[in-house]
């Protein structure tokens, strides 16, 4: 079965960091880009992140730039996102997703809330 | 960046009638190797997006023929022909011509 399995959300204070993960399975990972969408309580989807095949090309959201750093492990089928200085705009439920397109695939997302 | 604007943002459908909802880009999504990158994605209650249609108007693997998207350049519909209950929840047009890829606002769809 197709699956992304994200793990690591949690709470935090400002200021803090985070390392999310996100476990694929059942398709050649080492295949596809994937990005990280994330969705604040009771608003829309906004993209995050996103790195190539390889892990060579990684591209960010002003909002997120400087800050969070996309990562992956082909060997591992793993994909993460290392969050630091964090602000309590980062609550939400981040999502992995596979190939933003035909095909895509979203993992069940994890949440990070960001308070004092 | 790309602003993705939907109307209406919210949408009650009596069962068995139609639905559109429409999506503006602020620039062209038309890339120079023809295709157009305009995506729609329904999120139904609790769980993540799915995605509906690709590339403007090509059906994802499993979506059921009432859902069809339409449109060119800056101007996208999403068209349900008839309602069905559970295709109650929130819809997305989402563009993915260039980063940062960007969303509409959502388009919540309510049975009456």
């Amino acid at each position: 079965e197709v699956q992304l399995v994200e793990s690591g959300g949690g709470v935090l204070q400002p200021g803090g960091s985070l390392r999310l993960s996100c476990a694929a399975s059942g398709f050649p990972f080492s295949s596809y880009w994937m990005h990280w969408v994330r969705q604040a309580p009771g608003k829309g989807l906004v993209w995050v992140s996103r790195i190539n095949s390889g892990g060579s090309i990684t591209t960010y959201a002003d909002s997120v730039r400087g800050r969070f750093t996309i990562s992956r492990d082909n060997a591992k089928n793993t994909l993460y996102l290392q969050m630091n200085s964090l602000r309590a705009e980062d609550t939400a439920v981040y999502y992995c997703v596979r190939d933003l397109g035909p095909g895509d695939i979203w993992g069940q997302g994890t949440t990070l809330t960001v308070s004092s | 960046d790309i602003v993705m604007t939907q109307s209406p943002l919210s949408l009650p459908v009596t069962p068995g009638e139609p639905a559109s909802i429409s999506c503006r880009s602020s620039q062209s999504l038309l890339h120079s190797n023809g295709y157009t990158y305009l995506n729609w994605y329904l999120q139904k209650p609790g769980q993540s997006p799915q995605l509906l249609i690709h590339l403007g108007s090509n059906r994802a693997s499993g979506v059921p023929d009432r859902f069809s998207g339409s449109g060119s350049r800056t101007d996208f519909t999403l068209k349900i022909t008839r309602v069905e209950a559970e295709d109650v929840g929130v819809y997305y047009c989402m563009q993915a011509l260039q980063t940062p890829i960007t969303f509409g606002q959502g388009t919540r769809l309510e049975i009456k």
